[in-house]
């Protein structure tokens, strides 16, 4: 089955800083890759996803970075700011046009972002 | 329109008691699934339904556990007896599937049911 490795498990930043949340996944079907964002006591929420035929994509500060060769994928937040404080996931699944199958996590980082 | 929602929030229960949990898809969504996360490791997948049948319930840790969903809309997932190491928060989320030919997977989570054993 797919097996998903997530790094660093804890994360601090300065504010204004940049993060960056890694990740390598090891079923080469695997053709979907969600980020998710947990804050404290809140239901995991989909923060920016990519499918494996992009190697990139962006939405305002952050973007994620996929290399399907390396079976890596990255989450890059820039000018991080305090509300950006939460435990984030990477994810990975096959999905297809007939169906979806269920996500495989990564262990989760918690990002800290400093005052 | 409302998201997905489970009920309880909250369980205390002791060991060898049974608890079932209840799960509401966001209307209209066929795919629901099962996940559970242990304190400090990943969640983890259990199961999944389309509609009301189980289309992959390989994450499943063994027969004390049991996932309905009657019916194609809400689901219960059932732990009887109960033991220690199945303390965590169970998550639920759902996704809409193909819709007048458009593939829409993204999975919308729900807040969550934290499960004590004592």
């Amino acid at each position: 089955g797919e097996n998903v490795e997530q790094h660093p498990s804890t994360l601090s930043v300065q504010e204004g800083d940049s993060a960056v949340i890694k990740c390598t996944y090891s079923d080469s079907a695997s053709n979907y890759f969600p980020w998710y964002k947990q804050e404290l006591g809140k239901r995991p929420q989909l923060i920016i996803d990519i499918r494996s035929n992009v190697g990139e994509k962006k939405d305002q500060r952050i973007a994620v970075t996929l290399n399907k060769t390396a079976k890596h994928f990255s989450l890059h937040i820039t000018e991080t700011q305090p509300e950006d404080s939460a435990v984030y996931f990477c994810a990975a699944s096959w999905q297809g046009y007939g169906g979806a199958d269920g996500l495989t996590f990564g262990k989760g980082t918690h990002l800290i972002i400093q005052p | 329109e409302a998201g997905v929602t489970q009920f309880p929030s909250h369980s205390v229960i002791e060991k060898g008691q049974t608890v079932t949990l209840r799960c509401d898809p966001i209307s209209g969504h066929d795919n629901l699934y099962w996940y559970r996360r242990v304190m400090g490791k990943e969640i983890k997948f259990l199961l999944h339904f389309v509609k009301e049948s189980k289309q992959d319930e390989s994450g499943m840790p063994n027969n004390r556990f049991l996932a309905e969903r009657t019916g194609g809309t809400y689901s219960t997932l059932k732990v009887q007896p109960a033991e220690l190491e199945d303390s965590g928060v169970y998550f639920c989320a759902s996704s809409q599937g193909l819709v007048r030919g458009k593939v829409s997977n993204e999975q919308f989570f729900g807040p969550g049911t934290r499960l004590t054993v004592l």
